[in-house]
């Protein structure tokens, strides 16, 4: 069956555009999250969805970053005035619940912010 | 506050040994989730096993095992004779029902050398 898809699965842009990444949850998942991996780094949380909605935001590094969630399934975290120091690999996820669902994982998408 | 710890950055063994992954994690709530992930060299993320805090039986999965102890706020992997394979940085998470989001630790590099 389908998993978690993310797009593009790399992204060279220069400093100070704005880059758009999506994910695809695996149909039915209710749970969206986004995480940041830095090199060599652990998971850094940026913002989960439930639903449409997000109840927890506080992992957005700066307001340059934000993310939407349209139908309960594709999101789109958007990171506006790319900076160098935002080149990581962005990973999804998504579960049928949050908490106590294990997350299924996309591929990524490795930003390189030049 | 919620903190997931691997102190352990790197471990090598040369196949057949048994190692031990290490992590310690912090919850004020009595109510939580822990898991552990591993990202083998492609990169993704694969789900391998979740607890919930009122169940402390360890499990054994193949060559697999998992000792949770609430008494020292530890969730230890252990793989017994490690094959080359089982090379991959291995992530604990935490997940509180109060905060609503998995936070993961900075990981262990296993290397497994033939």
């Amino acid at each position: 069956g389908a998993g978690v898809s993310q797009s593009p699965s790399n992204k060279v842009t220069e400093k100070g555009k704005d880059v758009e990444l999506r994910c695809d949850p695996i149909s039915g998942h209710t749970a969206l999250y986004w995480y940041r991996q830095s090199l060599g780094q652990g998971l850094e949380f940026l913002i989960y969805f439930q639903g449409n909605s997000a109840p927890d935001k506080s992992g957005l590094p700066s307001d340059r970053f934000s993310a939407e969630r349209t139908g309960g399934s594709v999101s789109t975290l958007t990171i506006q005035r790319t900076q160098q120091e935002d080149s990581a690999v962005y990973l999804c996820a998504s579960s049928l619940a949050y908490l106590n669902s294990p997350l299924h994982f996309g591929n990524g998408t490795r930003l390189t912010v030049t | 506050a919620q903190k997931v710890t691997q102190a352990q950055t790197e471990i090598s063994v040369v196949e057949k040994e048994d190692v031990t992954l290490d992590c310690v994690y912090e919850t004020r709530d009595t109510t939580y989730y822990l898991f552990w992930y591993k990202q083998p060299p492609s990169g993704e993320l694969v789900f391998l096993i979740r607890r919930n805090s009122f169940d402390e039986q360890n499990e054994i999965s193949g060559r697999y095992s998992w000792n949770f102890q609430k008494s020292t706020s530890s969730f230890n992997f252990t793989i017994t004779a490690s094959q080359v394979v089982d090379s991959a940085v291995y992530f604990c998470a935490l997940s509180e029902l109060s905060t609503d989001k998995l936070i993961f630790g900075t990981g262990t590099r296993l290397q497994v050398f033939p």
